[in-house]
């Protein structure tokens, strides 16, 4: 089965950093592209980035980058995101996910919850 | 970046009934292979989002089959034949193709 499960978040205060995890089982991780999505507080779902299987190539939306960084380590079946100079608009549920856009088969994160506040 | 439109933003159903949610994207979403890589995702309360449809029309694995995608170029639209209760939650469209991608406002399904 596979299952992706998230830890790290939590509250931080405006200029902060954090990192957040997300382990994958039940399926070869290095094999595939991985995701970071966020959904704000009465807002709906927004893409952050993704991450190449080799970790070669990364694509970020603009409004992170610059400020967020995603890397994986395959040896630990890991994905990162480590967020530098939050801002209060970055309070999200953060999500990891595994999609193809061509083929069946997406998995998600329990989510996890980032508040920027002082 | 593309700008996903969904209509409505608020839709009631009664159980039984057929439901329908259209997405407009702000440009074409034909890749440069001919591809369309339009999503559709359900996020009930409480939960992860969840795809239903990929490529406009194919529904991923598990996908109840009430659950149906159509359209081409910048008209899509979810239509699900007979609303059941645990249909309840937010719907998105989400465009592939053209990075950064982008999902549309959603659309809470509610039961009147």
């Amino acid at each position: 089965e596979v299952q992706l499960v998230q830890s790290g978040g939590g509250l931080v205060q405006p200029g902060g950093s954090l990192r957040l995890t997300c382990v994958g089982s039940g399926f070869t991780f290095s094999n595939y592209w991985m995701s970071w999505v966020r959904r704000a507080p009465g807002k709906g779902l927004e893409w952050v980035g993704n991450i190449k299987q080799d970790g070669s190539d990364k694509n970020y939306v603009d409004s992170m980058e610059g400020r967020f960084t995603i890397s994986r380590d395959n040896a630990k079946n890991s994905l990162y995101l480590h967020m530098n100079s939050l801002r209060a608009e970055d309070t999200a549920v953060y999500y990891c996910t595994r999609m193809s856009r061509s083929s069946a088969g997406n998995y998600w994160g329990q989510g996890t919850l980032v508040t920027v506040s002082s | 970046d593309i700008v996903m439109t969904q209509s409505p933003l608020s839709l009631p159903v009664t159980l039984g009934q057929p439901a329908s949610i259209s997405c407009n994207s702000s440009q074409t979403l034909i890749y440069s292979d001919g591809s369309t890589f339009l999503n559709w995702f359900q996020q009930r309360p409480g939960q992860s989002p969840r795809r239903l449809i990929y490529m406009v029309s194919i529904r991923d694995s598990g996908v109840p089959d009430r659950f149906s995608g159509s359209g081409s170029g910048t008209e899509f639209t979810l239509e699900i034949s007979r609303v059941e209760a645990e249909d309840v939650g937010v719907y998105y469209c989400m465009q592939g193709t053209h990075w950064p991608w982008t999902f549309g406002q959603g659309t809470k399904v509610e039961i009147k």
